[in-house]
Formats: C-alpha cells, sequence, structure tokens
C-alpha cells in the first residue's frame, strides 16, 4: 500500500530556533500533500495544503511566515517552524494523496512528528 | 465541506460489535464518506470508504442509507486493539485538491 514517512518522528529543540519536518511519499507520487498540527486529546487541525511546484495554501489563522511549507517534488514536502517556541510544541502530521487515484478523497498519512520546544 | 458529528466516546467489550454513527446532514452529491482510525502518537490510518449503501472490507463495513444524511462504521468483534479514535469525514472526489477537515472524531474504548 501506499506509505508516508516523516522525518525526524519526534524533535526537541530550544525556543527561537528553527525545525525542519520532511515528508516522504515513498511509492507514489503526491502532487498534493496536507499538514496537520496535532494538540493532545484533540483532533487533527488542517494548517495548510502543499502543492508541487506551487505556494502552499494556509488555513485560516495559520501563519505562512512561521510555517514555511516547500513541496520541491512529487515525493517530498517540507514544513519548517521559525523561530519555534513553547506553543509550538505539538504533534505534526503529514499527508498526501496518490496522483494516480482519481476516486473519493483517501488521504495516506505519515506517522508524525513530535516536536517539543523548550 | 460537510460538517460531522459523532459521538465524543464509546466503550465496548472484547467480542463485540461496535457501530459508530455519523450524521452529515449537509452532505453534497460528490462527496464520499471516509473513515480513519488513529492510535495515540500515529498518524490516523484509512479504515474504509463508500459513497452509498454497504461496502465491506477485511477490517469493518459502512452502512449508508438512501439519504445519505449519516453513515454507520460496523466494527465486528472487537478486540483490544481496536481502542482508538474513529474520524468520519466527508468529502468530493477531486484527488488534487480536496482537503480532510476532522471532527471530533469517537474515542473508543475496548475492555477485556
Amino acid at each position: 500500500g501506499a506509505v508516508v514517512s516523516q522525518h525526524p518522528s519526534r524533535v526537541i529543540c530550544k525556543s527561537g530556533t528553527s525545525v525542519k519536518i520532511e515528508c516522504r511519499s515513498l511509492d507514489f507520487q503526491a502532487t498534493t500533500m496536507f499538514w496537520y498540527r496535532q494538540f493532545p486529546k484533540q483532533s487533527l487541525m488542517l494548517m495548510a495544503t502543499s502543492n508541487e511546484g506551487s505556494k502552499a495554501t494556509y488555513e485560516q489563522g495559520v501563519e505562512k511566515d512561521k510555517f514555511l511549507i516547500n513541496h520541491a517534488s512529487l515525493t517530498l514536502s517540507t514544513l519548517t517552524v521559525t523561530s519555534a517556541h513553547p506553543e509550538d510544541s505539538s504533534f505534526y502530521i503529514c499527508s498526501a494523496r496518490d496522483a494516480r487515484t482519481g476516486l473519493g478523497n483517501e488521504q495516506f498519512f505519515g506517522p508524525g512528528t513530535r516536536l517539543t520546544v523548550l | 465541506l460537510a460538517k460531522t458529528t459523532q459521538p465524543i466516546s464509546m466503550d465496548s467489550y472484547e467480542g463485540q460489535e461496535v457501530n459508530i454513527t455519523c450524521s452529515h446532514n449537509n452532505i453534497a452529491t460528490n462527496d464520499y464518506i471516509t473513515w480513519y482510525q488513529q492510535f495515540p502518537s500515529q498518524g490516523p490510518r484509512f479504515i474504509i470508504q463508500g459513497y452509498k449503501t454497504k461496502v465491506t472490507n477485511e477490517v469493518a463495513s459502512l452502512f449508508i442509507p438512501a439519504d445519505r444524511k449519516s453513515s454507520t462504521l460496523s466494527l465486528p468483534r472487537v478486540s483490544l486493539s481496536d481502542t482508538a479514535v474513529y474520524y468520519c469525514l466527508v468529502g468530493g472526489p477531486s484527488y488534487n485538491t480536496d482537503k480532510l477537515i476532522f471532527g471530533t472524531g469517537t474515542r473508543l474504548q475496548v475492555f477485556p
């Protein structure tokens, strides 16, 4: 089946530093990838839609200058949390849609990245 | 995007059948219904998807009435490992642009 990986799986950083999270579709091409954030005991919140070769589309309330998204290829999207602060500590999850399928809206999710900002 | 409503939590015992119902009164003609399962500290996992009537796979069944304003995920003979959060989502078939908006989900707790 379609596999999506994320790296790193967890990261701890100091306040003020930037952290890059990678999302890769391992066995399929993804023209569109999505980035979510999830706080403990809460649902996933969509942050942005990442389109290969174009600018990401951010959801309302998500700062595009703080959460930089780059979708450089059909198999890789990156999320950079710039100048991270403790309130950015969360579980970040990416998903990808297989470009070959056009039915329904199934997405394949990565395992998530646990970010802790000290 | 159609909003979904699910019970916040459900309890069951091993070996029982669990039915989780989701309401989506504003579902559009082109919308599909998709269910995901999420374990703690993991990404959601696709369970099943359907458009109308009944869909069955090796994991679950999905029942969708004719008016499509609700759907029921049926998990046969649950085990402890089925303890997870289950999300019901509805969305259109545009595979390039459609985004998934997650609702609260249903937290299923299976007891021995």
